[in-house]
């Protein structure tokens, strides 16, 4: 198993330019997130997902857009980047029982400029 | 409201010194669960342990140990002998159940920032 990975590692960005942050995992999750990581904050929920076809808002959801067609993907999609949104993007995963433990992926390291 | 709270920013100890990671929660729900999480350097986020509210015992796992206590609504982390290695980013987070249902939302602390000194 290959987890949950994130595509890209690292990207730049201009104000105002639109993006998808890929997000796949391959443990048959029904629960899927999408965090954002800045410095004295913590992690903070951006959208999630119970599951295929079902999304809801986090903590700090403006800016950004998910769906769920498929069990395996969750992207996140910037609308119109802002520099307010440079952080680092965690998306994460967990299995449907109540105990299950939530797996992070590597992370989007992204700047906007 | 649900909330998570590592009152110490950056702790430096030398190696081998015990330390320990402060952990505080404030929720209304009964029923939840506490997770502690390590961040290396490399960025990535490591699970190390899950505690449901119902669970007070504390738990050991070699040089790691926890200390969940209801009373003070605190879950905190102690190092035995610390190592360079344990350098790192530590997360405490807390997910509710009851109110939230399954939803797997967790709720961060701030984080504390452990430096051990060879």
């Amino acid at each position: 198993n290959a987890g949950v990975t994130q595509t890209p590692k690292f990207q730049v960005l201009k104000t105002g330019q639109s993006m998808t942050l890929q997000c796949a995992q391959d443990m048959n999750h029904e629960y899927m997130s999408w965090y954002r990581q800045d410095p004295g904050m913590g992690l903070r929920l951006i959208h999630y997902s119970v599951g295929a076809g079902i999304t809801d808002q986090g903590e700090v959801p403006n800016g950004y857009n998910v769906s769920r067609s498929t069990t395996e993907d969750f992207p996140l999609r910037l609308l119109s980047a802002a520099p307010s949104q440079t952080s680092v993007y965690f998306c994460a995963s967990k299995a449907g029982g109540r105990t299950d433990t939530q797996y992070f992926g590597p992370g989007t390291r992204l700047t906007v400029l | 409201a649900q909330k998570v709270t590592q009152a110490q920013t950056e702790i430096s100890v030398v190696e081998k010194e015990d330390v320990t990671l402060d952990c505080v929660y404030e929720t209304r729900d009964t029923t939840y669960y506490l997770f502690w999480y390590k961040q290396p350097p490399s960025g990535e986020l490591v699970f190390l342990i899950r505690r449901n509210s119902f669970d007070e015992q504390n738990e050991i796992s070699g040089r790691y140990s926890w200390n969940f206590q209801k009373s003070t609504s605190s879950f905190n982390f102690t190092i035995t002998a610390s190592q360079v290695v344990d350098s790192a980013v530590y997360f405490c987070a807390l997910s509710e159940w009851a109110i939230s249902g399954n939803t797997g939302k967790l709720i961060f602390g701030q984080g504390t920032t452990l430096q051990v000194k060879p």
